[in-house]
């Protein structure tokens, strides 16, 4: 069966940091670009960012670039986000997800940021 | 940047056909997906890779394309069906993935 769990959630004070992860099993996690896709109270799917298989190549949308970071480790089937200069906008629902090919996604979690 | 564009809404009456469209440019040469979404839930896959429906997702949900716009199909829609939908692609660069607005589907 295949899993997706995220967690690091929470509520953080603008200009703080957080960081996700993601932990996954009953897939092959390091045969895959990984993603991390978010979504606003009451918005839309937002897509944040992607890792190739190895780490090597990684990329942002343009309102994170700078102050968000994907990585992985294979070793242990795990996505991660840190983020930093959390800001108002960046709450939202976090999913980690595969969303290309025969896509697979978790559940979610949530990130606040407020004062 | 690359955009996916849905109506915002769409009605139907149950028993009826809803067809939900999303057009972008990248859409020849890229797969679509589809996502269901019901208040306070996570996303739910009903179609992958234009018209593949993954198991589970009742025969009714049916996918195609033609050109630059893909279209979900819903036949003999059910109350249950009530929810928002988004279609997804990556871009031409294969470097990002892209998610239309989302459309409501409304059943009267």
């Amino acid at each position: 069966e295949v899993q997706l769990v995220e967690s690091g959630g929470g509520l953080v004070q603008p200009g703080g940091s957080l960081r996700l992860s993601c932990a996954t099993s009953g897939i092959t996690f390091r045969s895959y670009w990984m993603s991390w896709v978010r979504q606003a109270p009451g918005k839309g799917l937002e897509w944040v960012a992607n890792i190739n298989q190895d780490g090597s190549e990684k990329n942002y949308v343009d309102s994170v670039k700078g102050r968000f970071t994907v990585s992985r480790d294979n070793a242990k089937n795990s996505l991660y986000l840190q983020m930093n200069r959390l800001r108002a906008d960046d709450t939202a629902v976090y999913y980690c997800a595969r969303p290309v090919g025969e896509p697979f996604w978790g559940q979610g979690t949530l990130v606040t940021v407020s004062a | 940047s690359y955009e996916l564009t849905q109506p915002p809404s769409v009605s139907v009456s149950p028993g009826q056909t809803a067809t939900i469209t999303c057009s972008g440019d990248a859409l020849p040469n890229q797969y679509a997906y589809w996502y269901q979404q019901k208040p306070g839930q996570a996303p739910v896959l009903v179609i992958y890779k234009d018209t593949e429906r993954p198991s589970g997702i009742p025969e009714r949900f049916s996918g195609s394309s033609s050109g630059t716009t893909v279209t979900l199909t819903i036949s003999g829609v059910r109350a249950e069906d009530e929810a928002d939908y988004y279609c997804q692609s990556p871009d031409n660069t294969n470097t990002s993935v892209t998610f239309g607005g989302g459309t409501k589907l409304t059943v009267l």
